[in-house]
C-alpha cells in the first residue's frame, strides 16, 4: 500500500543526545515536510523540502536539522540544542504542482519524550 | 489577530446529530482550504480539499468556503461514534505554495 511510514512510534531522548526520526514515503511525492504538534498549539512547520538535496526552514527550525538525499526519505534530527523536544512529530508529503496547491498527506507520527 | 482561528471545543453531540465545525482566517490570499481528521495518537487524515469559494460534498461531509467573510465550515450529517476525533482546518495561498497554516483543532465526541 502507498503511504508514509514514520519510525519509531515512540522515542526517548537523554539529555545532551541527538536523535533521528525516520520518514519514508512511497507515493512518489516531490515535497516532504516535518511538523511538531503540542497540546493546544496546533501543527507548526519545522522544515520542508520541495526537491532532493534542497530544504528550507519552517517557523520553528532552531534545534533541528534535516537531509534530503533521496526522494523517498526525509529524516529529522532533534539536536541537543532543542531544549524542549517533547512533542508529537509528524511527517507529511505532497505532489508538487506550480499551478495549484496539492494537499499534504501525513504519517502516523513519532512521539518523542525526554528521559 | 492569529492567521487562522478555530474553536478548540470540546464539542459533544449525540449520535445522529448534525455537527458544524468552523474556522475563520485573516489572510485574504488563502485560496486552498482543507479539513483533516485526527484520531488519538494518529496522523491527520485528509477529509476535504476545496479551492476558492463554494460547497463540496462527500458522503456525510460537506465543506463550505465563504471567502468574502473569510470563514470556512465542515458539516457532518448523521454523526457516528466513529466520527469522534479532532478536526483540523488548514489553508494556503497561491498555487505552488506548499506552506499550510493550520487551526489548532476542534475535539469532537459523538455519544452513542
Amino acid at each position: 500500500d502507498g503511504g508514509i511510514t514514520q519510525s519509531p512510534k515512540y522515542l526517548f531522548r537523554k539529555e545532551g543526545q541527538n536523535v533521528t526520526l525516520s520518514c519514508e514515503q512511497n507515493l512518489n511525492h516531490d515535497a516532504m515536510y516535518w511538523y511538531r504538534q503540542d497540546p493546544g498549539q496546533g501543527l507548526r512547520l519545522i522544515y520542508y523540502s520541495q526537491i532532493v538535496n534542497d530544504f528550507q526552514k519552517g517557523d520553528i527550525a532552531e534545534g533541528y536539522s534535516v537531509s534530503r538525499e533521496k526522494k523517498e526519505s526525509f529524516p529529522l534530527t532533534v539536536t541537543s540544542a532543542q531544549k524542549n523536544p517533547t512533542a508529537f512529530y509528524l511527517c507529511a508529503s505532497s505532489k508538487r504542482d506550480l499551478y495549484s496547491n496539492q494537499p499534504q498527506h501525513f504519517g502516523d507520527g513519532t512521539r518523542l519524550s525526554i528521559l | 489577530q492569529k492567521e487562522v482561528e478555530q474553536d478548540p471545543g470540546p464539542l459533544s453531540v449525540p449520535e445522529g446529530a448534525i455537527v458544524s465545525l468552523n474556522c475563520t482566517y485573516s489572510n485574504s490570499a488563502f485560496q486552498y482550504f482543507m479539513w483533516y481528521r485526527q484520531y488519538s495518537r494518529k496522523g491527520p487524515e485528509l477529509l476535504m480539499y476545496t479551492y476558492s469559494s463554494g460547497n463540496k460534498e462527500d458522503g456525510r461531509f460537506t465543506a463550505q468556503v465563504d471567502k468574502s467573510s473569510k470563514y470556512i465550515s465542515l458539516f457532518i450529517r448523521d454523526s457516528q461514534p466513529s466520527d469522534s476525533a479532532t478536526y483540523l482546518c488548514a489553508m494556503s495561498a497561491q498555487g505552488g505554495s506548499e506552506k499550510l497554516v493550520f487551526g489548532k483543532g476542534t475535539k469532537l465526541t459523538v455519544n452513542p
